[in-house]
């Protein structure tokens, strides 16, 4: 167990619906990393959050959005699904950020979501 | 931002022999780069890492060089085993605009033959 939670580890849904995924980080880090992962491909970056602020945007699409809570937990909301946006989603989290963060990010498990 | 190329995509080695994949990265800021493992259905998990002001660092069989000036760094994994075969991953970290996040390269499928 890395520490960082994510729910739910399998998502089926159908065209033009919208998901929620979430990810608890690990005790203490305030840094939230979102990445897609589709099929062959690498690890995406698509959003950064730090203290409940968004720090950095990577290839986002405007159908998706994310946020972090108070309680540093953080949700990465898709809407409107197209069959494109299989993948497996992870969360990563840090304590710190920016030029002072010289350590590996701690990868959830993912979500891998399945549109139909 | 940070480009980070990843070389070969797919590695296929007999048990015992040595492995090594090799990354080159664009940005001259970039000051840490770790290496991940994934094994099938998991998340990445950091297997070593580099910080800029180091040119080598070693773990048991596995080991990583950085070359700031040619910007490129590389993992070696000698005496590979079975449980090698994985996809890795190596990343650098993005300085400038000071978020820290990582660029992953496009990953290596290891595959290690009995």
């Amino acid at each position: 167990d890395s520490g960082v939670t994510q729910t739910p580890k399998h998502l089926i849904t159908a065209t033009g619906q919208r998901v929620t995924l979430r990810c608890s980080p690990r005790s203490g880090d305030l840094s939230v990393y979102w990445y897609q992962q589709s099929l062959d491909q690498g690890l995406q970056f698509l959003i950064q959050y730090y203290n409940g602020e968004e720090r950095a945007k990577g290839n986002i699409l405007e159908r998706f959005s994310a946020q972090q809570f108070p309680d540093l937990h953080s949700e990465l909301n898709l809407s409107s699904l197209e069959l494109g946006d299989s993948a497996l989603y992870f969360c990563a989290s840090s304590e710190k950020t920016g030029r002072l963060r010289l350590d590996g990010y701690t990868f959830g498990s993912g979500t891998r979501l399945t549109v139909v | 931002g940070e480009n980070v190329e990843q070389h070969p995509s797919t590695l296929s080695v007999q048990e015992g022999d040595s492995a090594v994949i090799k990354c080159t990265y664009s940005d001259s800021a970039s000051n840490y780069f770790p290496w991940y493992k994934q094994e099938l259905g998991k998340g990445p998990q950091l297997i070593i890492d580099i910080r800029s002001n180091v040119g080598e660092k070693k773990d048991q069989r596995i080991a990583v060089t950085l070359n700031k000036t040619a910007k490129h760094f590389s993992l070696h994994i000698t005496e590979t085993q079975p449980e090698d075969s994985a996809v890795y991953f190596c990343a650098a970290s993005e300085v400038r605009g000071n978020t820290g996040k990582l660029i992953f390269g496009q990953g290596t499928t290891l595959q290690v033959k009995p």
